[in-house]
């Protein structure tokens, strides 16, 4: 099975900070990564798909990259309410989760 | 209005059973594959089952494997999720949650999810 690692697992930061999340995956995988945004008490909100696709309704400020077997979702300029926990996911694995606070 | 509105939770003892249930709306059900993932109390996400949009091919975790069957009823626009010998470790809030492909074009990313239905397995 393919193992997802995200980092970091808590990220500190500023509204207005560009930042960046990572996920690794165990073994080469197509473009199939997709990132979600979850608040305490709700459902994730899906964010990006197949790696860079930006979910319709998702401000311009999310973007996803890739390279290799590593995956990057960057926030270009933090909001209010960006403070949120970030998850990947491929096919069956999520990664472990970003916690993303002031 | 495009929703999924799942049920069902509750507090169930070791070793027993509990069915949940994901009613849709606002979209053609029948069309689309669907998953239940979970989320165990301060953790993360973990996938557990799918269903074709057909109903003729469902996959499971291993975790779940042999004790958690899912279907599908397209007449009444519902998911469910029937949970045999349950387990302290599948204590969770349990999201039903829509493929992002329909038809036979399977995408395993998640566009559409309910709000959570929280199943509690203690004595």
């Amino acid at each position: 099975d393919i193992q997802m690692t995200q980092s970091p697992s808590t990220l500190s930061a500023s509204v207005g900070d560009r930042v960046t999340i990572t996920c690794r995956a165990s073994q080469s995988i197509n473009k199939w990564l997709a990132w979600y945004q979850q608040k305490p008490g709700k459902a994730p909100k899906l964010l990006i798909y197949k790696t860079s696709s930006l979910e319709s309704g998702v401000p311009s400020r999310f973007s996803g990259s890739e390279s290799g077997t590593e995956f990057t979702l960057t926030i270009s300029s933090l909001q209010p309410d960006d403070f949120a926990t970030y998850y990947c996911q491929q096919f069956n694995a999520f990664g472990q989760g970003t916690k993303v606070e002031i | 209005q495009v929703q999924l509105v799942d049920s069902g939770g509750g507090v169930v003892q070791p070793g027993r059973s509990l069915r949940l249930s994901c009613a849709a709306s606002g979209f053609t059900f029948s069309s689309y594959a669907m998953h239940w993932v979970r989320q165990a109390p301060g953790k993360g996400l973990e996938w557990v089952t799918l269903i074709s949009y057909d109903g003729n091919n469902k996959h499971y975790a291993d975790s779940v494997k042999g004790r958690f069957t899912i279907s599908r009823d397209d007449s009444k626009n519902t998911l469910y999720l029937q949970m045999n010998s349950l387990r302290a470790e599948d204590t969770a809030v349990y999201y039903c949650a829509r493929d992002a492909a329909t038809g036979q074009h399977l995408q395993m990313y998640f566009d559409l999810w309910g709000r959570g239905t929280l199943v509690t397995v203690s004595s």
